[in-house]
This record gives structure tokens, sequence and C-alpha cells, in this order.
């Protein structure tokens, strides 16, 4: 079953510009994740952050997280050509990661 | 850093075939590992559980004769896909979780393509 609901589902953007994705989910959390993944490839693990940090950034990345609204979001700064993937949010659950429906990110040049 | 493999890469068979995908740690042992399965532009379902030792636990909804897990050793778990049809076509992608680390931490492979005509 999804856990997270990411949105939006897709977003085409300038290269350069700064693209925000955002996920929410159901169930309380531990801590909340984001991965990218190339089309056709496999996970790359981008970020966690845990459920008492509210912030967390990693180079261009920033993420934020509101357990009060079950929420996330993913900010990617200076968007670059090679930022173009599916960005998902996964939330760990019961032993398992559960993962969000995504979002497709399109940087145009 | 920890990897994980998966052979074959790519894999297109007939309908009615078995075929079998492996998922590795090259760098550490698992005890747990997991099986997803994701459709063209969605999101990754998680299949089911596989633990060394023991029988694999299924998601609601997959159907265990049709999906065989079998996790003989800390580094190896494949999943076979019986008597393929064409809607088992899908981007199958494992991952492993390090012996004693928490739930949370997995390491994914690369993904396998597989079409079945």
């Amino acid at each position: 079953s999804q856990q997270g609901e990411e949105d939006p589902q897709a977003l085409s953007i300038q290269e350069g510009e700064n693209a925000t994705m955002n996920c929410s989910y159901k169930t309380s959390i531990n801590n909340l994740q984001w991965y990218r993944q190339n089309s056709g490839r496999g996970l790359v693990h981008l970020i966690l952050i845990r459920s008492n940090e509210r912030e967390k950034h990693s180079g261009r990345l920033r993420v934020t997280l509101d357990t009060s609204k079950k929420s996330s979001s993913l900010l990617i700064t200076a968007s670059r050509a090679a930022d173009t993937a599916s960005y998902f949010c996964a939330t760990a659950r019961d032993d398992k990661i559960i993962f969000g429906k995504g979002t497709r990110l399109h940087i145009l040049p | 850093g920890a990897v994980v493999s998966q052979h074959p890469s790519r894999v297109i068979c007939k309908s009615g075939t078995s075929v079998k995908i492996e998922c590795r740690s090259l760098d550490f042992q698992a005890t747990t590992m997991f099986w997803y399965r994701q459709f063209p532009k969605k999101s990754l379902m998680l299949m089911a559980t596989s633990n060394e030792g023991s029988k694999a636990t299924y998601e609601q909804g997959v159907e265990k004769d049709k999906f065989l897990i079998n996790h003989a050793s800390l580094t190896l778990s494949t999943l076979t896909v019986t008597s393929a049809h064409p809607e088992d076509s899908s981007f199958y992608i494992c991952s492993a979780r390090p012996e004693g680390t928490r739930a949370y931490t997995q390491y994914f492979g690369p993904g396998t393509r597989l079409t079945v005509l």
C-alpha cells in the first residue's frame, strides 16, 4: 500500500530555477527519506530526516518535515539538467520502507 | 559503500516460462531483503520481505505461488516469476538491509526489467 502522496505528480522547470516537491503521509513515522530514480534505473538515496528534525540540508537539497501536518517537502535549488528524474518520499513502517507515488521532474534547458 | 547487484539487468521471455532474478549484497551480509515491483511511471510497490533461512512474507495481493522467493544465504535472495504472462512485465527492484541495522537502512539494487512476450 502507498504511504506517501507526492505532489505535483509531474513538474517541468527551467534550468537554474528551484524545484519544490511535497509529500504527505498518513501514519506516524520515525523518519522520512527522499530518493531519486533516473529513468529505468535503480534508486539513489538522497536524504533522511528524523521525526524530531524540522529541516535538513545536503548540498543543493533542502528537506523540511512537519509532523503535525504529516508532510515533507524537498527543495532542489539552482536546478540542473542532471536533476531530471523521479523523486520519491519514503517512510519506514513495520520493518518496511513504503514509497510515495513520486514526482517526475523535468529540467528544461 | 554498500553495493547490491541484480542479475540479469534485463530479460525477455515467452509467456508460460519461468524467470529467476538474483539479488546479491556484495560487501555486506543481509538477513533481510525486499522485493519491489514498479510499473512504468509508477511508484515502487513492496511485494515481499525475504528473511534468510525462513519463508518470505508477502504483501497483500501478491501471489506467493506466482512469485517464489528464496533467501538461501546472507548475501543472496532470488525471485522466480513462475509461468510468466505479459501482465508480469515490469521493473523488479530488490533491496538489502545489513545485519544489525534499522529497518530504514536499505540498499537498493539497480533493478531488473522483465518483458514477457
